[in-house]
C-alpha cells in the first residue's frame, strides 16, 4: 500500500519557468512533510518541510504548499535552474517523539531544458 | 560540520553470504535511521535506531538486523544474500528528539551476484 504517491515519473521545465511537483498521501496521520533532492550516486538533500499547521512554507525558490482536506502538496520552484535538474522525492512522517521513520514517495525526475 | 558518512560505497557479495554495512551519524545526532533504495520500490525503511536501542522497523525480514554503539555509529547487516537485496543502502541521521529531517548519507551500493 503505498500511502505517499508521486504520480509523475518525470518532468520537464524551460529554464527560468516555474516547476511544480505534486505528491498525495493518504494516511491522515501524517502531519509533518518534506522534500528531498537526490542526485545520482548520492544520498537525497533535504530542500524544505512543511507541518500540517501551516499550509505554505518558503524558502528561496522553494515553495510547498500543503492541502489537508485534499491529502495534497506540492512543491514550487521559481525560476528553475539548470542545477535543479535530479530526482525529488517528498516524504511524510508521524511527528511525535520516538518516530524517525519517513515513508518517501517513488520520486520525480525533474529536468530543466536551458 | 561532517556530514553523515558511509562505508564501504560498492560492495559485491555472491548470494548466501552476508554483509555488514556502517554508518557514521552527524556529529551530535542521536538516531540513526536506514532505508533501502531500488528501483521498484523507492525508498523504504529499514529500523532506527537511538541511543542503542532500535526504536522504530520497517516490514523487512529478520535477515535485516543493525546495532548502534554508544558514539551513535551505526552497522547494519544482511545475512544470507539474496539476490533481490541488490540496491542502494542509504542511512540518515537526525537529533531523534521530536521526528522531522534527517540527512542521509551517501549510500552503499550493495550488488548480489
Amino acid at each position: 500500500d503505498q500511502q505517499v504517491k508521486q504520480n509523475s515519473p518525470s518532468l520537464s521545465v524551460q529554464e527560468g519557468r516555474i516547476s511544480i511537483l505534486n505528491c498525495d498521501y493518504t494516511n491522515s496521520m501524517f502531519d509533518y512533510f518534506l522534500w528531498y533532492k537526490k542526485y545520482p550516486a548520492e544520498g537525497p538533500t533535504f530542500l524544505i518541510s512543511i507541518s500540517s499547521i501551516k499550509d505554505k512554507n518558503e524558502d528561496g525558490r522553494f515553495t510547498v504548499f500543503l492541502n489537508k482536506s485534499a491529502k495534497h502538496l506540492s512543491l514550487h520552484i521559481v525560476p528553475s535552474q539548470p542545477g535543479d535538474s535530479a530526482v525529488y522525492f517528498c516524504a511524510a512522517s508521524v511527528s511525535n517523539f520516538g518516530n524517525e521513520k519517513l515513508t518517501f514517495g517513488t520520486g520525480t525526475r525533474l529536468t530543466i531544458i536551458p | 560540520k561532517a556530514g553523515v558518512t558511509q562505508t564501504p560505497r560498492y560492495l559485491i557479495k555472491t548470494r548466501g553470504q552476508q554483509v555488514t554495512l556502517s554508518c557514521s551519524p552527524i556529529s551530535g545526532h542521536r538516531s540513526v535511521s536506514w532505508y533501502q533504495q531500488t528501483p521498484g520500490q523507492g525508498l523504504q525503511f529499514l529500523f532506527e535506531y537511538f541511543s542503542e536501542t532500535q526504536r522504530n522497523k520497517g516490514n523487512f525480514p529478520g535477515r535485516f538486523s543493525g546495532r548502534q554503539f554508544s558514539n551513535s555509529r551505526s552497522e547494519m547487516n544482511v545475512s544470507t544474500l539474496e539476490l533481490g537485496d541488490s540496491a542502494l543502502y542509504l542511512c540518515a541521521s537526525s537529533t531523534g528528539l521530536a521526528g522531522g529531517e534527517q540527512y542521509f548519507g551517501p549510500g552503499t551500493r550493495l550488488t548480489v551476484t
